[in-house]
């Protein structure tokens, strides 16, 4: 069974740090790009950064370029995101997401981890 | 970037209904579309790829069709675990990756 399991989140202030951290297990993951989209409260879905597998592609949004890391640990079977200076817009469930193969949707998702951006 | 616009936004229905929504490309995007449906308070889940490939293990009664820049998300007989939000998604350029703002199903 595909399982992604995120961490990391919490309350940060605006300009802090966070990182996030999703556990994948019950797949080949370093066959796999792997992604991160966000949901603000009450909003719609996000595609915040993807990573292929051998990390040879990164993709992020415009609104996080210079600011959001993706990267992995395919020993690990972990894919994280570094954000720094966060911003209010930046308070989302972010959801850890496995790409399908050839297919560029996302076919398994983790349950998501809350990052709140408040003073 | 491709800009995705689902309609209606909400739209209410009744167990047992059939029930369609839409999703327009600013593009075409030939038939590289997907469908999720979200629960309340639970991760999407993949429903329909490629517009009209239904996903493993997903209901029969989920459907998908077009091509180009319109398509179509039909369900044939509306069960309970169906009312939530459906969204579209674009997979034809490299990133950014783009969502639909959703289509809410309301008993």
């Amino acid at each position: 069974e595909v399982q992604l399991l995120e961490s990391g989140g919490g309350l940060v202030k605006p300009g802090g740090s966070l990182r996030l951290s999703c556990a994948a297990s019950g797949f080949a993951f370093n066959s796999h790009t792997m992604a991160w989209v966000r949901q603000a409260p009450g909003k719609g879905l996000e595609w915040v950064s993807s990573i292929s597998s051998g990390s040879s592609y990164i993709y992020y949004r415009d609104s996080v370029k210079g600011r959001f890391t993706i990267s992995r640990d395919n020993a690990k079977r972990l894919v994280y995101l570094q954000m720094d200076s966060v911003r209010g817009e930046d308070t989302a469930v972010y959801y850890c997401a496995r790409e399908s193969i050839l297919i560029r949707n996302f076919d398994s998702w983790g349950q998501g981890t809350l990052v709140t951006v408040s003073s | 970037d491709i800009q995705m616009t689902q309609s209606p936004s909400s739209l209410s229905a009744s167990i047992g209904d059939r029930v369609t929504m839409t999703c327009r490309a600013s593009q075409s995007i030939s038939t590289h579309l997907n469908w999720y449906r979200q629960k309340p308070g639970k991760a999407p889940e993949l429903l329909i790829h490629s517009a009209s490939t239904l996903q493993s293990g997903v209901a029969s009664r989920f459907s998908g069709s077009g091509s180009g820049t319109e398509f179509t998300l039909t369900i044939s007989s509306v069960q309970l675990e169906d009312f939530a939000i459906y969204f579209c998604q674009e997979s034809y350029s490299t990133p950014p990756i783009t969502f639909g703002q959703g289509t809410r199903l309301d008993i």
